[in-house]
């Protein structure tokens, strides 16, 4: 069965630090693997989005990474914000013809304090 | 930017009730998703529309669960008996194509609606 593991589950870092969160999957065969952030009582937004070639992807101040050898990634978040307390979704695509199911993790509740 | 639409923002019904949640996709997307997430757990795929048909489904959308593209807008979904086991946010998502570009098949979620069922 196509599982997203995450952790940790819920993390609390002070303003203009850096933090990472993880990622682990057993989805097959692999497509593609993105990070979501999610705002409480919102949609997803899609951050990042890698293929089994890709290694690592940025956007802005997010930067993740990917070992498909390993099916893990992570999600850098440098100096962060107070906007950036949200839920951190982990998403991984399966490669099958047809097939447009996502498989979702839990989430990483990230809360950014002053 | 364009963004996926839904509506009601809340409902609130009666178990056994019928419910119809809207969504309203960016406009040049032919792919069409409804997913939910029960409070406090991950999100969930319920079904994926293209082509006026399902094409996927979970084994989470039984019988009570329908979709339907009413017109060039509009993409709803219906339960038909409502279970307290349904309150759950519902989230509609669109994507402008199903593989291929990256970009194209990056789904667009909507905010959501939260449905409660007493």
């Amino acid at each position: 069965k196509n599982q997203v593991e995450q952790s940790p589950q819920s993390l609390i870092i002070l303003e203009g630090k850096n933090c990472t969160l993880q990622c682990n999957y057993t989805v097959s065969p692999f497509s593609n693997l993105r990070w979501y952030k999610q705002d409480t009582g919102r949609g997803p937004v899609s951050l990042t989005i890698m293929t089994f070639s890709e290694n690592t992807k940025s956007n802005g101040r997010y930067t993740a990474t990917l070992d498909a050898d390993t099916k893990q990634s992570s999600l850098h978040i440098t100096a962060s914000q107070l906007s950036d307390s949200a839920s951190y979704i982990c998403v991984v695509s399966a490669d099958g013809a047809g097939s447009y199911q996502l498989t979702f993790g839990k989430g990483t509740k990230l809360s950014v304090i002053p | 930017e364009p963004e996926v639409t839904q509506t009601p923002s809340h409902q609130v019904t009666q178990m056994g009730q019928e419910v119809i949640l809207r969504c309203v996709p960016i406009s040049n997307h032919l792919y069409f998703y409804w997913y939910r997430q029960i409070l406090g757990q991950k999100v969930e795929f319920l079904v994926s529309f293209y082509n006026n048909e399902i094409s996927e489904k979970s084994e989470i959308f039984d019988d009570q669960f329908s979709v339907e593209r009413p017109d060039g807008s509009n993409f709803t979904l219906k339960i038909r008996s409502t279970k307290l086991e349904d309150s759950a946010m519902y989230f509609c998502a669109s994507s402008e194509a199903l593989a291929g570009d990256l970009g194209q098949e990056t789904q667009y979620f909507g905010p959501g609606t939260r449905l409660l069922v007493l």
